[in-house]
């Protein structure tokens, strides 16, 4: 069976403040492919990140970092100095490419960002 | 549009009554997903479709949820009877191939009364 934990529901910080928000995954698949979405309160998932099961290089994009460990199966997603426009709702979601190929996500709980002025 | 657009946005259902939700993919997007999102809860997969062929269904709840894309473009889900366990945000996904970023709409959100 294949899921993702979320396990912080909630986080708070003050603008400026580096956050880390966690996600654990379990899959049986070989190959997969993990991935980061943002919802905003218009209710649009946006997507952040993919990254496949045999990519194991962390990433920096501008503000935002992510560290992929498969020893741990985390894919945890840091925002650097946060800023208000960063308040969301976190999900991460995993697909795999085992007997339902469909690419359809599993998604955690989510986690809700707020950032404070 | 350059996005995924759902329609409506806000479905108010009397209990037992029928609905239709539709989802215009991105123009040549083979996959096409629904998803149910409850309130407070991450989306959760209903049906899948490749082009218009359904793949994959075995995220719909009940025998009263149905789905179709007959033309391999829009989408429509159709809630038969609904019930108010069925009042959730209902989002729709497309991507150009499997696996994939999946590009989602802003959702329907569903309240049945």
């Amino acid at each position: 069976a294949q899921k993702v934990t979320q396990a912080q529901t909630e986080i708070s910080v003050v603008e400026k403040e580096d956050v880390t928000l966690d996600c654990v995954y379990e899959t049986r698949d070989t190959t997969y492919y993990l991935f980061w979405y943002k919802q905003p309160p218009s209710g649009e998932l946006v997507f952040l990140i993919r990254r496949n099961s045999f990519d194991e290089q962390n990433e920096i994009s501008g503000r935002y970092s992510w560290n992929f460990q498969k020893s741990t199966s985390s894919f945890n997603f840091t925002i650097t100095a946060s800023q208000v426009v960063d308040s969301a709702v976190y999900f991460c979601a995993l697909s795999g490419e085992g007997s339902s190929n469909t690419g359809k996500l599993i998604f955690g709980q989510g986690t809700t960002l707020q950032v404070k002025p | 549009g350059a996005g995924v657009s759902q329609s409506p946005r806000y479905k108010v259902a009397k209990r037992g009554q029928d609905v239709a939700l539709r989802c215009d993919p991105i123009s040549g997007h083979v996959s096409l997903f629904w998803y149910q999102q409850a309130l407070g809860q991450g989306p959760e997969f209903l049906t899948y479709f490749q082009n218009e062929a359904q793949l994959d269904k075995s995220g719909l709840p009940s025998d009263r949820f149905f789905a179709e894309r007959p033309e391999g473009s829009v989408s429509t889900l159709k809630i038969q009877r609904t019930q108010q366990e069925d009042s959730a945000v209902y989002l729709c996904a497309s991507s150009h191939l499997r696996n994939t970023e999946a590009f989602f709409g802003q959702g329907t959100r569903l309240t049945v009364v």
